[in-house]
C-alpha cells in the first residue's frame, strides 16, 4: 500500500526556516517524480516545486514564488523527500502536501496520484 | 506561463443535477489537463486525466472533454458525496503544474 506522510510543520517568524519532510513507503521511490503543493488557508492549491526521478538526474524545478528561497532534496535510502524552506514570508502560509506523480515503464505522467495528508507551516510574528 | 480561468468558482445544485465546469487556458495545451476532487478537510484525488480519460475507480458519472484551451468537467447526477472543491490542473515540462482556482460544489 502506498503512504505519504508529511511531517515538519511548524510556527516560525517571518525571515526564519524550517524543514519539511516526506516519508514514502509501498512504491520504489527512486521510479516517482515527487512535488510539493501547497494550499493557503480557505485558499486554492498551488503547486510549489518538483524532484524528477533517479533516471531523470533527479533533477528540480520551482514555482516563481519560491525559487532562490525553497529546495528540494531527496534521498532514497530514507525513502524520503525534503524541503527546505529559507526566508520565509507570512504569505507561505498553507497546508504543505508532498504528493506523488503516476510514473509507469520509466516514463512520468502529470497527473498525481497519491498525496499525503500534509503537514502546516505557519509564519507570524 | 499558461493562465488558467476555471469557472464557476462556486455553484449549488440539485441532488440528480447535471453539474458542469469548465477551465479555459491562455494557450495551447493539447490534452495535458487533469481534474482533481477535494473533500473538506482531506487530499485532493484525481478524477479526470489527459482532459477525458476516468482514473481507475472513479464512478462513471465523473467525465472530461476538451482539447487546445478549452475544458469541460461534468457530473452527470450529483450526489451528496460529490460536495467538495474541483480543480483543473494542467501539466507540461516547464513550469510543471498549474491549478486552476477551483469550484466549489454545494447541495442546494
Amino acid at each position: 500500500e502506498v503512504q505519504v506522510v508529511e511531517s515538519g510543520g511548524g510556527l516560525v517568524q517571518p525571515g526564519g526556516s524550517l524543514r519539511l519532510s516526506c516519508a514514502v513507503s509501498g512504491f520504489t521511490f527512486s521510479d516517482h517524480y515527487m512535488d510539493w503543493v501547497r494550499q493557503a488557508p480557505g485558499k486554492g492549491l498551488e503547486w510549489v516545486g518538483r524532484s524528477r526521478n533517479k533516471i531523470n538526474g533527479y533533477t528540480t524545478e520551482y514555482a516563481a514564488s519560491v525559487k532562490g528561497r525553497f529546495i528540494i532534496s531527496r534521498d532514497d535510502s530514507r525513502m524520503s523527500l525534503f524541503l527546505q524552506m529559507n526566508s520565509l514570508k507570512t504569505e507561505d502560509t498553507a497546508l504543505y502536501y508532498c504528493a506523488r506523480r503516476y510514473c509507469s515503464g520509466g516514463s512520468c505522467h502529470g497527473r498525481i496520484d497519491y498525496w499525503g495528508q500534509g503537514t502546516l507551516v505557519t509564519v507570524s510574528s | 506561463d499558461v493562465q488558467m480561468t476555471q469557472s464557476p468558482s462556486s455553484l449549488s445544485a440539485s441532488v440528480g443535477d447535471r453539474v458542469t465546469i469548465t477551465c479555459q487556458t491562455s494557450h495551447d495545451i493539447n490534452n495535458y489537463l487533469n481534474w482533481y476532487q477535494q473533500k473538506p478537510g482531506k487530499a485532493p484525488k484525481v478524477l479526470i486525466y489527459d482532459a477525458s480519460k476516468l482514473e481507475i475507480g472513479v464512478p462513471p458519472r465523473f467525465s472530461g472533454t476538451g482539447s487546445g484551451t478549452h475544458f469541460t468537467f461534468t457530473i452527470s447526477s450529483l450526489q451528496p458525496e460529490d460536495i467538495g472543491t474541483y480543480y483543473c490542473q494542467r501539466y507540461d515540462d516547464l513550469p510543471p503544474l498549474t491549478f486552476g482556482g477551483g469550484t466549489k460544489v454545494e447541495i442546494k
